[in-house]
């Protein structure tokens, strides 16, 4: 199985401020048909989880243009340009390369 | 628009075989994946299988042999059934929208509310 790993950010982060998320995985998501298969969702307190980006780096119908995704076939980054907040939450990384579907164990976002 | 709902019981017994429903609105089960993902309490997000826009199904190994994913189009619901459950299947159950690129498993695009389930004696 495909390994996601998140790092952690330096919670409590003050509001306004722009902080990057970062997962990395245990294979290349990189496919022939040139898409990077990994997607980030967000899970508000409470709320199930909603669908940020996929394929590395586009932006889901609706989601601010605050979100950015980038990275290489192993590690990714996902930006939040002044965080808000209503960003407050924990974010999951996925892969969608390939069978079973793995998660990030998350990265949760406070905001001070 | 797009809605999945989940409904099932909330409390299980240890050995019983859990049964739950996704409601699916604003689109076709025969245009698109719906999947199941599991949420321990307080911990990670697990997928545990997906059944198809064709009818066929994948399955998460770890309950692969006591999970099955089947659908009633004509009612737009998918349904979940685990057998032999234990206190580790505890966690919220989440039915999502599952898109698929070409051969990519891919990501799921719209989830429901969740439902939670409670394995105890």
């Amino acid at each position: 199985d495909i390994v996601m790993t998140q790092g952690a950010l330096p919670n409590p982060v003050p509001s306004g401020e722009s902080v990057s998320i970062t997962c990395r995985s245990s294979k290349s998501l990189l496919y022939s048909d040139g898409k990077t298969y990994l997607n980030w969702y967000l899970q508000r307190p409470g709320q199930s989880p909603q669908l940020l980006i996929y394929w590395m780096s586009t932006r889901a119908s609706g989601v601010s243009d605050r979100f950015s995704g980038s990275g290489s076939g192993t590690d990714f980054t996902l930006k939040i340009s002044g965080v808000e907040a209503e960003d407050v939450g924990v974010y999951y990384c996925q892969q969608g390369l390939e069978f079973p579907l793995t998660f990030g164990s998350g990265t949760k976002l406070e905001i001070k | 628009q797009v809605q999945l709902k989940e409904s099932g019981p909330g409390l299980m017994q240890p050995s019983e075989t859990l049964s739950l429903t996704c409601t699916v609105s604003g689109f076709s089960l025969t245009s698109n994946g719906v999947g199941w993902v599991r949420q321990p309490l307080g911990k990670g997000l697990v997928w545990m299988g997906t059944i198809w826009a064709g009818g066929s199904t994948n399955y998460n190994s770890a309950v692969q042999s006591r999970l099955s994913i089947s659908r009633d189009t004509s009612k737009s619901q998918v349904f979940l059934k685990m057998n032999s459950l234990q206190p580790e299947d505890t966690g919220t159950y989440y039915c999502a929208r599952h898109v698929r690129s070409g051969t990519r498993v891919s990501h799921f695009d719209y989830w429901g509310q969740g439902v939670m389930v409670t394995v105890s004696s």
